[in-house]
């Protein structure tokens, strides 16, 4: 998981606040996203952005808002947390397209969200 | 769309049989597809990848996947399981087309009984 960074690794939030998870990576990548993983559900694709100022909407966008104002960063927001919103979250980001056969994708550790 | 069925989410084997990990695909165009392990509480970790190079795949720590277009499978496999392969496998595609990211099967889960 070297190259993307992910805070925090945990944290507890209360219904209706909201929150930042952070994710910078220092690769130069253009290509970052982020994924929700819940029990049987596998990891679910939220926002994901292919460069600066350009981000586009994934599987499970609702109660999440992304911006991409630097190729290093892709914070994710949660704009007022609900339960169901408890879940692992992921970072990934590549240097190109996905399927590229010489590309290598990165993900960084997970961030544990607790909404109470 | 493409997509991926994990045909089993919890397979039970003994340490040191063989493990079968079926996955089935669905993709318009020859797919670029992969296999990641997550032990508990933890990341996720790149097993193989198929790039339409070869259709057996080697990855790390034993294990292979071999990608059959005529059945739209890309199952994986290990000849001896150990204790330490017990954990989450996800089969993923990456669209042939576009930038949409990868997409991720439901998960199957290992356990290796001693």
């Amino acid at each position: 998981n070297a190259g993307v960074t992910q805070t925090p690794k945990f944290q507890v939030l209360k219904t209706g606040q909201s929150m930042t998870l952070q994710c910078a990576q220092d690769m130069n990548h253009e290509y970052m996203s982020w994924y929700r993983q819940d029990p049987g559900m596998g990891l679910r694709l939220i926002h994901y952005s292919v460069g600066a100022g350009i981000t586009d909407q994934g599987e499970v966008p609702n109660g999440y808002n992304v911006s991409r104002s630097t190729t290093e960063d892709f914070p994710l927001r949660l704009l007022s947390a609900a339960p169901s919103q408890t879940s692992v979250y992921f970072c990934a980001s590549a240097k190109g397209a996905y399927r590229d056969p010489g590309n290598t994708i990165y993900f960084g550790e997970g961030s544990w969200l607790t909404v109470v | 769309a493409q997509s991926v069925t994990q045909l089993d989410s919890h397979v039970s084997v003994s340490e040191g049989t063989p493990v079968l990990l079926r996955c089935n695909y669905s993709s318009s165009y020859s797919p670029s597809l992969f296999w990641y392990v997550q032990h508990p509480n933890k990341g996720l970790q790149l097993l193989l990848k198929y790039t339409s190079a070869a259709t057996l795949v080697k990855g790390i720590n034993g294990f292979e996947a071999e990608f059959k277009k005529s059945e739209t499978s890309f199952h994986l496999t290990k000849p001896s399981a150990h204790m330490s392969d017990a954990a989450e496998y996800f089969c993923v595609v990456s669209p042939f087309s576009g930038n949409t990211p990868l997409v991720f099967g439901k998960g199957t889960r290992l356990s290796v009984i001693a």
